[in-house]
């Protein structure tokens, strides 16, 4: 969607590495929610964010909200194998369904 | 345990012929989706119900068709006006259909292929 742009579309970095992935909104999020998808696989939902300036962390990923509720971190620490998969960001606008962006696809090479 | 589970995995079309996929849940949630992934994409939005006996179009409705007769079930049929049905297509369901503060759970998803 062109209201929803996530960056990279790619990423490989090796193990150990840190990495971030952006959801960048062209109007303001009433929230935003980010989904981990296995190839072949349903999505899995990791975090919710929905005040501006908001920050949330389970294990080694930190979603971060900006204060103007326009744009999205995803921040993995000390990347592993386990990590990989596509992560996909799903924003919540005043009244409408989610939108998707087109996903980041990540690899981390042992 | 409580989750949406959607058949067949794999699911093949012959030309000129209207298949349906299976989604149901046992969540009790109100509100289910069907959503169309292709190769590098996002997900987009085919079809939603808020509500039993009550749907919406989403998207990229043309070709699709749903019904929600039960609260748990929401059938998808891809027909024979959908010219290029070939994606992976998911289904989800959520406590309600406008946002809440409550995520939409996912099917494994079904993978659609023309024969």
């Amino acid at each position: 969607s062109q209201e929803l742009e996530q960056s990279p579309q790619s990423l490989i970095v090796q193990e150990g590495k840190n990495l971030t992935i952006n959801c960048t909104s062209s109007k303001t999020l009433y929230g935003l929610y980010w989904y981990k998808q296995k190839y072949g696989e349903g999505l899995i939902f990791l975090m919710m964010l929905q005040k501006g300036g908001e920050e949330k962390s389970h294990e080694k990923i930190t979603a971060k909200l900006d204060e103007k509720k326009q744009q999205s971190s995803l921040h993995i620490t000390a990347s592993q194998p386990s990590h990989a998969g596509i992560y996909l960001c799903g924003a919540a606008y005043a009244g409408n369904m989610l939108t998707f962006g087109g996903g980041t696809r990540l690899m981390v090479k042992p | 345990d409580g989750g949406i589970t959607q058949s067949p995995k794999y699911l093949f079309r012959k030309e000129g012929q209207n298949v349906t996929l299976s989604c149901e849940q046992n969540l009790n949630h109100d509100a289910m989706y069907w959503y169309r992934q292709d190769p590098g994409q996002g997900l987009r939005l085919i079809y939603y119900s808020q509500i039993v006996n009550d749907f919406q179009k989403g998207d990229i409705a043309e070709g699709y068709s749903v019904s929600r007769e039960k609260k748990e079930s929401f059938p998808l049929t891809v027909t024979s006006a959908q010219k290029n049905p070939t994606a992976f297509y998911l289904c989800a369901s959520s406590t309600t259909g406008t946002y809440s503060n409550q995520p939409q759970h996912f099917g494994d998803g079904t993978r659609l292929s023309i024969l």
